[in-house]
């Protein structure tokens, strides 16, 4: 079975950091691209950051470039997001997902079940 | 940036027939993934390459998209249909995966 599970949330001040784990079990980690997805409280979804399967390939939100940084580590099944100088907007619940077919980067097939982010003033 | 706009709602009876449609520039000339979200709960795939289904989706549910519209169809719709659509695509210019607002579905 399938499991990703994410770690790392809690309560910040503004300008603080916080590092995201998702942890993942039950197929091949390295070979699937692996996302982070946001949601705010009452609203939609938004893509935050993508890495692939040799982390070659890094793609990340623009209106958190240079505050928040993906990278993976495929020796211990795990996606991380590290955030940085974290702001209001940047609260809500935080999915770690995967691609639906491996080696592409494609429709996000499974998904954890999220770790929430609040970010105090 | 790439804009995908979805009506903020859609009602329909049981047994009806319910259409989302996700609108973008040209959209028709990307692949367009569609999510279901159920309150509470993590989003899940229903449909992706704008038509093809997950194993373990009903065939109620299909997809299309060509021009400036997708639409996401849910045939003969069930209470347990009632959840928040989304509509996804990748923008190739911006290097961005980019999520419509998302639309309410309501089964009356």
């Amino acid at each position: 079975e399938v499991q990703l599970v994410e770690s790392g949330g809690g309560l910040v001040q503004r300008g603080g950091s916080l590092r995201l784990s998702c942890e993942a079990s039950g197929f091949t980690f390295n070979r699937y691209y692996l996302y982070w997805v946001r949601q705010a409280p009452g609203k939609g979804l938004e893509w935050v950051a993508c890495i692939k399967e040799d982390a070659s390939e890094k793609y990340i939100l623009d209106s958190v470039k240079g505050r928040f940084t993906i990278s993976r580590d495929n020796s211990k099944n795990s996606v991380f997001l590290q955030m940085n100088s974290l702001r209001a907007e940047d609260s809500g619940l935080y999915y770690c997902a995967r691609d639906a077919v491996a080696v592409t980067k494609g429709p996000l097939g499974q998904w954890g079940q999220g770790t929430r982010v609040t970010v105090s003033s | 940036s790439y804009v995908l706009t979805q009506p903020p709602s859609v009602s329909v009876a049981p047994g009806e027939t319910a259409r989302i449609t996700c609108e973008g520039n040209n959209i028709g000339s990307k692949s367009v993934h569609w999510y279901q979200q159920r309150p509470g709960q993590a989003p899940v795939l229903v449909i992706y390459y704008d038509s093809d289904r997950p194993s373990g989706v009903p065939e109620r549910f299909s997809g299309s998209n060509s021009g400036n519209t997708a639409t996401l169809t849910i045939s003969r719709v069930e209470a347990g249909d009632e959840a928040d659509y989304y509509c996804q695509v990748w923008d190739r210019t911006s290097d961005h995966w980019v999520f419509g607002g998302g639309t309410k579905l309501t089964v009356l």
